[in-house]
Parts: structure tokens; sequence; C-alpha cells
């Protein structure tokens, strides 16, 4: 069964490092999503991205942060200067039209030390 | 704006016994309703959703929810627990298709043998 896969699993990085965290989506997908869990909170919608660009962010979505589909298989989300409180696990997420069922990937945990 | 509301961070169930996770959600319109599940070191999962039509829905695993208009709730039941039904459950909320998935906190299931 096709699924969403994300790398690294795990990422450390320094605060005020660059940091790119990496999605597949399933490949017949359109619509890709990333969403954040900081630890005993909720899972929190960042962006979505369509034909391109994005179609809706959310106010953590800041000028820190940015998405790109690089080639036909990638989707990558950059912060571009990490702070602490960026510590999270971050989803991916694709879907075949927006109001369809999304599929998750496993995550990626960041930590910023 | 939408918000959900998971009763219970962790709920601890005997094997066989019945299980009820609560999600209540509040919307100005109908919403759509879903519940994911994450088993360690994987993606959230689809469980169920209701978009339209019967309150009552069926999803994988034995687990069912139904859709009480009258008291905002999308509460999950399985009638009898099984080991493997350990995992963090999430409930979501979104609009329409045109709106991204708004979570509660999650709901940590234990299952004691």
């Amino acid at each position: 069964e096709p699924e969403v896969t994300q790398t690294p699993s795990h990422q450390v990085t320094q605060m005020g490092q660059e940091v790119i965290l990496r999605c597949v989506p399933i490949s017949n997908h359109l619509y890709f999503y990333w969403y954040r869990q900081i630890l005993g909170q909720k899972v929190e919608f960042l962006v979505s991205f369509y034909n391109n660009e994005i179609s809706e962010k959310s106010e953590i979505f800041d000028d820190q942060f940015s998405v790109e589909r690089p080639d036909g298989s990638n989707f990558t989300l950059k912060i571009r200067s990490t702070k602490l409180e960026d510590s999270a696990m971050y989803f991916c997420a694709s879907s075949t039209d927006r109001g369809n069922e999304q599929y998750f990937g496993p995550g990626t945990r960041l930590t910023v030390t | 704006a939408q918000s959900v509301t998971q009763l219970g961070s962790h709920v601890s169930v005997s094997e066989g016994a019945l299980v009820l996770l609560r999600c209540n959600y509040s919307s100005s319109v109908p919403p759509y309703l879903f519940w994911y599940v994450q088993y360690p070191n994987q993606g959230l999962q689809l469980l169920l959703k209701y978009t339209t039509g019967a309150t009552l829905v069926k999803g994988i695993n034995g687990f069912e929810a139904e859709f009480k208009k009258s008291e905002t709730s999308f509460h999950l039941t399985k009638p009898s627990a099984h080991m493997s039904d350990a995992a963090e459950y999430f409930c979501a909320v979104r609009l329409s298709g045109n709106t991204p998935l708004v979570f509660g906190k999650g709901t940590r299931l234990s299952v004691i043998a």
C-alpha cells in the first residue's frame, strides 16, 4: 500500500541553524501539508501546498518557514534559523484533492538545542 | 473558529473491556469529523470519518463513532479492547474540503492484560 515517507526520523540541530525536513508524498496525490506537534500539545496545521504554490498557511508559518517541491517526488519544509520553540514532531501529509482523506507520514522529531 | 476537546489525556482499560474515547467539538457549521490513530513510531492513520449521512460511522479495527449534533460530540467506541489497540488517538475536525484539519490533543489508550 502506498505511504507517505519522511526523513530523517529524528533531527538534532543547534539554535540558529537551518534545517530541511523531507517528505515523499504518495505519487498520485496533488495536495501536500505540513503539521507539527509540540510535545504535550495539539497537532497544528502549518501549511498546505498545491500546484507548486502555498494554498493556505497558519500564523505559525512565518518568514522563517518555507516549503518547496524541488522535483516530482519530494516535498520539503525548511526552517531558516531554528529556535528552541521549533522543537516538535513535524508531520507531512498528502491527499488526492482538498476534500479527501489526508495520508500522514510517520513524522520527523526535530530537537533544537 | 473550530476547536476540538478530547477529555482524558490517558485512558486505561482491561483487555476485553469497552473502549470509550471522548471528543467534543465547537464549530459554527456542521463539520467533517475524523478519528486518527498513531502507533509508536508510525504516522497518523485514519480510523473513521463522518462527512454526511448516517451518524453512526464504522471504521477499521472494530471501532465506531457516533456524531451527535445536539451534544457536539463524536465519541469513539469499541466493544472489546485488544492489546493491539494500545496507541494514541486523535480527534480532528474540518469545516469543509477547503479548510485544514484541526486536531485535539490526543488520548493515549493503554490496554491491560
